[in-house]
């Protein structure tokens, strides 16, 4: 099974600061790496599909890098409306798994 | 634009088995996994498995002794069951698509497991 190491759990955050959220795989999952939205009492969102690939809809301060091993999450110029916990998931080898979430709050 | 509409018992006691369906809306239904993924009250994400259109399904192997994913195609529904509740299966039961992420999503199940 792939685990998905993401960090940090938590982080506090001004408006307008810069985000970046990491997510490290136990093994090579080349973009197949995904990136998810969960306001309070909501489903999650997809945000960022293949790594680095946005999504309709999807504020374009928000974007996805990486390959491999290490990707990463940024939004930038955070707003109150990104208070959320973001989540990874890889596609690459079943089992499907999911980082631990990054909880993001807003100062 | 695919919609989801799901629904099952929500209370449940030890041992019992879960059933829950998801039907879905406004969109194909073949050519894609229709999954189910649970998250337990404040904790992360856990996918449970997946079916296609076609009836091939994918187990997550610390649920599988235990899980049977179905699809009613003629209804455009999946479902699942989970048999052998405890405590530990109290959670939020999401149904979603997976062409490549999981998108889009159910509205989520709360299942509770009590005697």
């Amino acid at each position: 099974e792939i685990v998905l190491t993401q960090s940090p759990d938590f982080q506090s955050v001004t408006p307008k600061e810069k985000v970046t959220i990491t997510c490290r795989a136990s093994q090579p999952i080349y973009n197949k790496l995904h990136w998810y939205q969960q306001k309070p009492d909501q489903s999650p969102k997809l945000l960022i599909k293949y790594a680095s690939q946005s999504l309709p809809g999807v504020p374009s301060r928000f974007s996805g890098s990486g390959y491999g091993t290490d990707f990463t999450l940024t939004i930038n110029s955070l707003e109150a409306e990104d208070a959320a916990t973001y989540y990874c998931h890889q596609s690459s080898l079943l089992p499907l798994t999911f980082g631990g979430g990054t909880k993001v709050e807003i100062k | 634009q695919v919609q989801f509409q799901q629904w099952g018992a929500g209370l449940l006691k030890p041992s019992e088995t879960l059933s829950l369906t998801c039907a879905v809306y406004g969109g194909s239904f073949s050519g894609y996994y229709w999954s189910w993924i649970r998250q337990p009250p404040g904790k992360g994400l856990e996918w449970i498995g997946e079916i296609s259109h076609g009836g091939s399904t994918n187990y997550n192997p610390s649920l599988k002794s235990r899980v049977t994913i179905s699809v009613d195609t003629s209804k455009n529904q999946f479902s699942l069951r989970l048999n052998s509740m405890t405590a530990a299966d109290t959670a939020i039961y999401y149904c979603a698509r997976r062409p490549d992420g999981f998108d889009p999503w159910g509205q989520g199940t709360l299942v509770t497991v009590s005697s």
